[in-house]
């Protein structure tokens, strides 16, 4: 069974910083492009950072550009997102998401990691 | 970069057929064959219904059918049922590596 498991998520002070991880099994990691996408409470979703498969190359929405860094260890079938200079717009449960084709379509979706910024 | 244009909310009762409309641009819906589409029941993970406009997934009924005319995709689903009350997002590749999220549509079942 294909799973993806976030952790890392949690409380955090504006200007603070997070790492969080995604640990994927039941696939073959190495061969797809992977994606953070979040939802802050009661709102819709938001694509944040992807990565491709070899980990060469890594995109990300305006809101995050430069302050949020997405990397991979495809050692250990994980997924990363470094988050620095948080706000309380970070606010969200964050989640790790497959791209099969790199077609931006995204399956299986993780169950997500909240991170709450506030002071 | 907005986000894409889909209604707030659309109702219909058992059996009948409704349609959820997302609009873009064709700087995205309009200019790639890139447009997926994701139903998030209440308290669950967004679950991948359509991908590249009108294909669907492994398991996905085929009272599920998506489209798209320029820059406006859409999701139609015939034969409604209860368990299909839901959110439901629509996303679109805009160039350059990006993604576009719709800001959602609450589909009751009346």
């Amino acid at each position: 069974e294909v799973q993806l498991l976030e952790s890392g998520g949690g409380l955090v002070q504006p200007g603070g910083s997070l790492r969080l991880s995604c640990v994927a099994s039941g696939f073959t990691f190495t061969n797809y492009a992977m994606s953070w996408v979040r939802q802050a409470p009661g709102e819709g979703l938001e694509w944040v950072s992807a990565i491709t498969s070899s980990g060469g190359n890594t995109y990300y929405g305006n809101s995050v550009k430069g302050r949020f860094v997405i990397s991979r260890d495809n050692s250990k079938n994980t997924l990363y997102l470094r988050m620095d200079g948080l706000t309380v717009d970070d606010t969200a449960v964050y989640h790790c998401v497959r791209d099969p084709e790199g077609d931006a379509w995204f399956d299986p979706w993780g169950q997500g990691t909240l991170v709450t910024v506030s002071s | 970069q907005s986000a894409l244009t889909q209604p707030r909310s659309v109702s219909g009762s058992p059996g009948q057929s409704v349609t959820i409309s997302c609009t873009g641009t064709s700087s995205d819906v309009g200019g790639y064959k890139f447009v997926s589409w994701y139903q998030q029941r209440p308290g669950k993970v967004p679950k991948l219904m359509i991908y590249d406009v009108s294909k669907r997934p492994s398991g996905v009924p085929d009272r599920f059918y998506g489209s798209k005319s320029g820059n406006t995709a859409s999701l139609t689903i015939s034969g409604l049922q209860a368990e299909d009350e839901a959110d439901y997002y629509c996303s679109s590749y805009a160039g350059s590596y990006s993604i576009l999220f719709g800001g959602g549509t609450k589909l009751t079942v009346l």
